[in-house]
């Protein structure tokens, strides 16, 4: 079936350093990838998407990109912030049928220090 | 505009009794999502509404578990005899579209559910 895997956390980052937090899939079809946003004590916020192969999904200063052929959508920021200290997680659409449930990697939680 | 919302925010229930957890979608929103997350892991998918419609509810983990949607709007999880294994946040989404995988979710900020 599905499935999504993600880098372990927790991942701790100085302000102002590179980020990458990975995350690979397998599925049949053509899911759509997607990476939400779990800030402390908030709903889980959808921060990008992709929806086709080689696309790039972009917010925020957060970049991923589909990428096919090695079945991943690696999460990155150039220059983390404070402010971005959450869980993040990685989820691919289910392509099956009408249903666009989400299938989810586990999380992983980036804290960032002043 | 408002968002998912989800009521209530919390419940502690002793292990034995029934719980309702509600969801009002955002308006207009055509596909209904319930997802279980324990603590630490990612949601699990647990049922689908398109509008009243219950299509798939292969997420469910036993038949204590019930889900409804009977105008196409509001949704009620109902958990009956609540066990300790039932602790965890329960997440609902929306989204607009039924066919497009594309269109994202937007989830409301959960019902944390204790049982004692």
């Amino acid at each position: 079936g599905n499935s999504v895997t993600q880098m372990e956390g927790p991942v701790t980052l100085s302000e102002e350093a590179f980020l990458t937090i990975n995350c690979t899939y397998t599925a049949t079809g053509y899911p759509s990838l997607f990476w939400y946003v779990q800030y402390p004590g908030e709903g889980l916020q959808l921060l990008l998407k992709a929806t086709k192969a080689d696309d790039k999904g972009s917010n925020k200063g957060f970049e991923a990109t589909y990428r096919k052929e090695t079945t991943s959508f690696h999460l990155e920021k150039g220059s983390v912030q404070v402010s971005d200290s959450a869980v993040y997680f990685c989820a691919l659409s289910d392509d099956a049928g009408n249903n666009r449930k989400l299938i989810w990697g586990l999380g992983t939680s980036l804290a960032v220090n002043p | 505009g408002a968002g998912v919302s989800q009521s209530p925010r919390y419940k502690v229930a002793k292990r034995g009794q029934d719980v309702a957890l509600r969801c009002d979608p955002i308006s207009g929103h055509v596909s209904l999502f319930w997802y279980q997350q324990a603590l630490g892991q990612g949601p699990e998918f647990l049922t689908y509404f398109q509008n009243e419609a219950q299509l798939d509810k292969s997420g469910l983990p036993s038949d204590r578990f019930f889900a409804e949607r009977p105008e196409g709007s509001v949704s009620t999880l109902k958990i009956q005899r609540t066990q300790q294994e039932d602790s965890a946040v329960y997440l609902c989404a929306s989204s607009l579209a039924r066919q497009y995988s594309n269109q994202p979710q937007h989830f409301g900020d959960g019902t944390r559910l204790s049982i004692l």
